[in-house]
């Protein structure tokens, strides 16, 4: 089955201990992206990546960090979690190509106190 | 950059026809994506026009017009479970970028 894969889906942590939410695809796609929801502005993406060892800055990459090593894999990295980073995070795939749908994953919903 | 604008909610009744309007702002885009989300849960494909017109997909149609810089999703003959929020996508050579998207209700 197609799918993207997120753990974990739910996090509590406290303010300044690092955090990896990890996330994989198995259906060999280059475009891999995290978006964070908050209610009210929609989908904001943080950071992408077009390809192995290619990433770049979305619209709001403060205080978060990835990586792309593996073309499946695409771990969303929090050095020093602050409570305004409490939201519902998004990983998601797609192929290179016009009009190639998107995947996202089940969602990671992290709690910073 | 890009932004996109949709309304933020909209009612409707169950059985009727609702159109979910989309204008944006960008430079050279391949096309313009609709994606769906229940509460609770990831954002869906729902349809994508890469040409201006309109895309029918059964209950759900897609139009574009590149000239104006406006696209909306028409649902028809709505139904209890199209209570979700729906958001426009502009398809770029990276991941979609969204607009904040719109919240349907649908009423009895």
């Amino acid at each position: 089955e197609a799918q993207v894969t997120q753990n974990p889906r739910y996090l509590i942590t406290v303010t300044g201990k690092k955090l990896t939410v990890t996330c994989s695809q198995n259906m060999n796609h280059e475009y891999m992206s995290w978006y964070r929801q908050d209610p009210g502005l929609g989908l904001r993406q943080i950071y992408y990546s077009m390809n192995v060892e290619v990433t770049d800055k979305g619209d709001v990459p403060e205080g978060y960090k990835v990586s792309r090593k593996e073309k499946r894999n695409f771990p969303l990295i929090l050095e020093s979690p602050s409570p305004n980073q409490t939201s519902l995070y998004f990983c998601a795939s797609r192929s290179r190509g016009r009009g190639e749908t998107q995947y996202f994953g089940p969602g990671t919903r992290l709690l910073v106190l | 950059g890009q932004s996109l604008e949709q309304p933020s909610e909209v009612t409707a009744v169950e059985g009727a026809i609702v159109q979910i309007n989309c204008t944006y702002q960008t430079s050279g885009f391949y096309g313009l994506s609709w994606y769906q989300q229940h509460d609770g849960g990831a954002p869906t494909f729902l349809s994508y026009n890469a040409l201006d017109g309109l895309e029918e997909t059964g209950r759900f149609s897609s139009f574009l017009s590149r000239s104006d810089s406006y696209g909306y999703l028409l649902l028809q003959e709505l139904q209890m479970k199209d209570s979700a929020s729906y958001f426009c996508a502009v398809s770029l050579n990276t991941p979609l970028v969204f607009g904040k998207g719109t919240r349907l209700s649908v009423i009895a």
